[in-house]
Parts: structure tokens; sequence; C-alpha cells
């Protein structure tokens, strides 16, 4: 089945070690997204890909960045994790076909526990 | 920019009830979309159904359905039949139909479901 995956499920990492998180998708989808998550709230919009373009929303802090190295992989790096970092990370792809519905399509989610 | 609001955070329906989660909207376009996802605890979100505002039908996807009132920009999911599975937290969601970018999507703050036997 096509698909959205993401790894790893859990992370823990260390105050200030950096981390990456990964998102791969089988659904050859061209826009990417990540979003980040913390308990009980919605879902927030750190940036988005729409294929090799690179689109930060306005508050999003500058120790997130991402790497989109070909179509179906997207990564997400934290410099420099802090304390209020840890949260989900949830990634999700749509396509920007007409008449495909406009949805996104989410993974399972990273959850960090930053230590 | 658009908002979204879900003014109750938490719900409760027994088995086999039915129970209507609230999402009211602001925005200035007229040709936009409106989605509910689903998100289990511990799974991933998953959409449950979707609107598109050009279309006056409800949409109905088995025992889910909405209703859509444009003027007064609100979006009420009703789950029929409600099932031990349908625990979970609700979100609701708005899109504009504006290609000009990417989809982005402006959620609620959710409804968490539970289901009681």
């Amino acid at each position: 089945d096509a698909m959205v995956i993401q790894n790893p499920r859990y992370q823990v990492t260390q105050f200030g070690k950096p981390v990456t998180l990964s998102c791969s998708q089988t659904l050859n989808h061209n826009v990417m997204y990540w979003y980040q998550q913390k308990s009980s709230q919605a879902p927030k919009l750190l940036f988005h890909y729409y294929d090799k373009d690179f689109n930060n929303e306005a508050d999003t802090p500058d120790n997130f960045q991402s790497r989109r190295p070909n179509t179906s992989f997207c990564f997400l790096d934290i410099r420099s994790p802090g304390l209020g970092d840890a949260a989900m990370y949830l990634c999700a792809t749509s396509t920007r076909l007409e008449g495909q519905g406009k949805e996104q399509y989410f993974g399972p989610g990273t959850r960090l526990t930053v230590t | 920019a658009q908002t979204v609001t879900q003014s109750q955070p938490e719900m409760s329906v027994q088995e086999a009830e039915t129970v209507t989660l609230s999402c009211t909207y602001d925005t200035s376009e007229s040709d936009y979309y409106l989605f509910w996802y689903k998100q289990p605890p511990s799974r991933q979100m998953i959409l449950v159904i979707r609107q598109e505002a050009y279309k006056q039908q409800n949409a109905t996807e088995n025992r889910f359905s909405v209703n859509f009132q444009k003027a007064a920009k609100s979006f009420s999911l009703k789950i029929s039949d409600s099932q031990l599975g349908d625990a979970a937290m609700y979100f609701c969601a708005y899109r504009s139909a504006w290609t000009g970018t990417a989809s982005k999507l402006t959620f609620g703050t959710g409804t968490r479901l539970q289901v009681t036997l």
C-alpha cells in the first residue's frame, strides 16, 4: 500500500544534541510537510516542500531545518534541541494534481523526547 | 488569515448512539475545502470526510456525515452508530482552494471523543 513512513517512531535526544527525523513516501506526491504537535494541541506547520522549493513558516525557529534530497524522502533536523522541542513530529504529503482530493496524507509521527 | 474553532474539547457518546462534533471557521474566501481528520491514540491521522465549499450537498461517508452551513461558516461532523474504534481526537481543518501554493491546512484545536459501553 502507498503510504507515508516515519523513522524512528520514538527518539530520545539530549539537550543541545542535534537530531534528525526522517520521512519517506511511496505516494509520489510532490508536496511534503513537517508539523510539530504538542500534547493535546493541533498540529503546527513548520515548513513544507513543493518539489524542491522550500517554504518556511514565519514563526518556525531557526533551530529547525529540513532537507529533501529526492521526491521520496524528507528530513527534519533540529540543530540544538531544547526541552520545549519535545513533541510529536508529523510528516504529511499531498499532490497538486487537480481532482486528487486535496487532502494531506499523514505518517504515524515521531515522538521526540529531550532529556 | 483563516481560523478554525472547535468549541468542544471533549465529548462522550455511548456505543451505537449518535454524536455531533462542532466546528466553525472564519474566512473571506468563497472557495475552499473543509476536512475532518481522526487521530486515534498513538496512531496516525487519517481523513474522515471532505467537503468542497462550492458543493451544496453535505458529504457522507458511511456512518460519518457533515452539516455544512456556508453562510454560517459552520461544519459539524455527525457520527452515527458510534463504535469503540471511533474513540480518537478529531480535528477540523480548512484549506484554501487557491492552488498558487501547496495545500496548507489550518487546524482547529481538536475534540477528544470518548466512546463508552
